[in-house]
């Protein structure tokens, strides 16, 4: 079946410090992938994505590269600020077929920046 | 900004119990979904919901689980008789087309004793 692999985390950075949070996935068929990001106490939000083969989803500094070859589409940002910790969501949606939205998730990463 | 609302944001219940957890979506929104996030595991997909029925659902989502939209802003998913192993956080999201993104709620933490 269909299955998001995140890195083992957690991930403790200094701040400016480069980041990089791996996403490998399995998918029938062309899924669009997505990074979620949940800040303490809120919901989900997300936080960029991608539909196709080599698109690059980017928001708020970060940035990721849908890569079909590796199928990867790792999480990374340059300079990380104490106001990005938080817990990042790698996830995929199937498109098309019986596919109704439903979200794949990946386990997780935890990332605290320190000042 | 809309949001999606979840109430309670803690429920405590002992095993066996029914209990109902409630989501208002964003009110333009047509699809609704629950997810659950059992505690150092993934956020699974547990059901959505279009046109006042159930569109997909998960394995989990078998008979002691149903979802409900009793009014024109309230999305609700019970439990009718929980168990141990429901101890988990509930996200409940909802999109405008199934295709377009997902807005989260901020989860209720359902522990079952």
């Amino acid at each position: 079946g269909d299955s998001v692999t995140q890195m083992e985390g957690p991930v403790t950075l200094s701040e400016e410090a480069f980041l990089t949070i791996n996403c490998t996935y399995t998918a029938t068929g062309y899924p669009s992938l997505f990074w979620y990001v949940q800040y303490p106490g809120e919901g989900l939000q997300l936080l960029l994505k991608a539909t196709k083969a080599d698109d690059k989803g980017s928001n708020k500094g970060f940035e990721a590269t849908y890569r079909k070859e590796t199928t990867s589409f790792h999480l990374e940002k340059g300079s990380v600020q104490v106001s990005d910790s938080a817990v990042y969501f790698c996830a995929l949606r199937l498109a098309g077929g019986t596919s109704y939205g439903k979200l794949t998730f990946g386990q997780g990463t935890i990332l605290t920046v320190h000042p | 900004e809309p949001e999606v609302t979840q109430t309670p944001s803690h429920q405590v219940t002992q095993m066996g119990q029914e209990v109902i957890l409630r989501c208002v979506p964003i009110s333009n929104h047509l699809y609704f979904y629950w997810y659950r996030q059992i505690l150092g595991q993934k956020v699974e997909f547990l059901v959505s919901f279009y046109n006042n029925e159930i569109s997909e659902k998960s394995e989990i989502f078998d008979d002691q689980f149903s979802v409900e939209r009793p009014d024109g802003s309230n999305f609700t998913l019970k439990i009718r008789s929980t168990k141990l192993e429901d101890s988990a956080m509930y996200f409940c999201a909802s999109s405008q087309v199934q295709t377009n993104e997902q807005f989260f709620g901020p989860g209720t933490r359902l522990t079952v004793l």
